[in-house]
């Protein structure tokens, strides 16, 4: 089993509506989750970290689910710009290494 | 604030020939330098991790090598280029006791 598990897409999803993408993970003492957005032949940027109590920024919401060991990405009200492959990331306490998943590939259509 | 730089942001080589990438970081002291190979269409892997000058750690056996001269500097080194070593090189960084990573905006290497 991978240690960091998406659903490779491709979403192809219609301007303004909203999008979810969920991320499993295996290693239970996993610490600290975040996303990164990678545009086409770039590098990934980090779009927010993922807190316990779920987090807000924006149009992007962030829930961790320990107990399921998931992490769930949502998108409202997509943006053409929000076009994108979104990689979930854990890391495992004590360790300084990130482990990547291999992305979701999301694009919004007009 | 901090900047990660990269060099050079293309590179052609031929097979057999060495390689040497660079990575700086500015604006920190004593971060956690990484590298990491992305393959086309494929997810990233972790090559190399410092925590500190002349500490390196090698996750993947190759023929590729890494050094940390300086704090704030990582280099990535081949002897000898292979075909399969084509791919997107990324450079990040992280701080003392905080695990988000920062990427450069990464060197793209096509081995002929």
């Amino acid at each position: 089993r991978k240690e960091v598990e998406q659903d490779p897409g491709p979403f192809n999803v219609p301007e303004g509506a909203t999008v979810a993408f969920n991320c499993t993970y295996s290693n239970s003492a996993s610490q600290s989750f975040f996303w990164y957005r990678q545009d086409c032949r770039k590098e990934p940027k980090l779009l927010m970290s993922v807190y316990s109590s779920g987090n807000e920024d924006g149009r992007f919401t962030a829930q961790l689910n320990r107990a399921s060991q998931y992490i769930s990405l949502l998108i409202r009200d997509s943006k053409l710009s929000d076009s994108a492959t979104y990689l979930c990331v854990v890391n495992t306490f004590g360790n300084e290494k990130l482990t990547f998943g291999t992305g979701t590939r999301l694009t919004i259509i007009p | 604030s901090q900047t990660i730089h990269q060099w050079p942001a293309t590179l052609v080589q031929p097979v057999g020939s060495p390689l040497s990438l660079e990575c700086t970081v500015e604006g920190t002291s004593n971060p956690n330098l990484y590298w990491y190979r992305q393959a086309a269409g494929r997810g990233l892997q972790l090559l190399f991790y410092s925590i500190g000058i002349d500490q390196i750690s090698s996750e993947v056996p190759q023929n590729l090598s890494a050094s940390r001269p300086q704090d704030r500097q990582f280099i990535l080194s081949s002897k000898k280029l292979l075909l399969s070593d084509s791919g997107f090189y990324l450079c990040a960084w992280s701080g003392d006791g905080t695990w988000e990573q920062f990427f450069g905006p990464g060197t793209r290497l096509t081995v002929l």
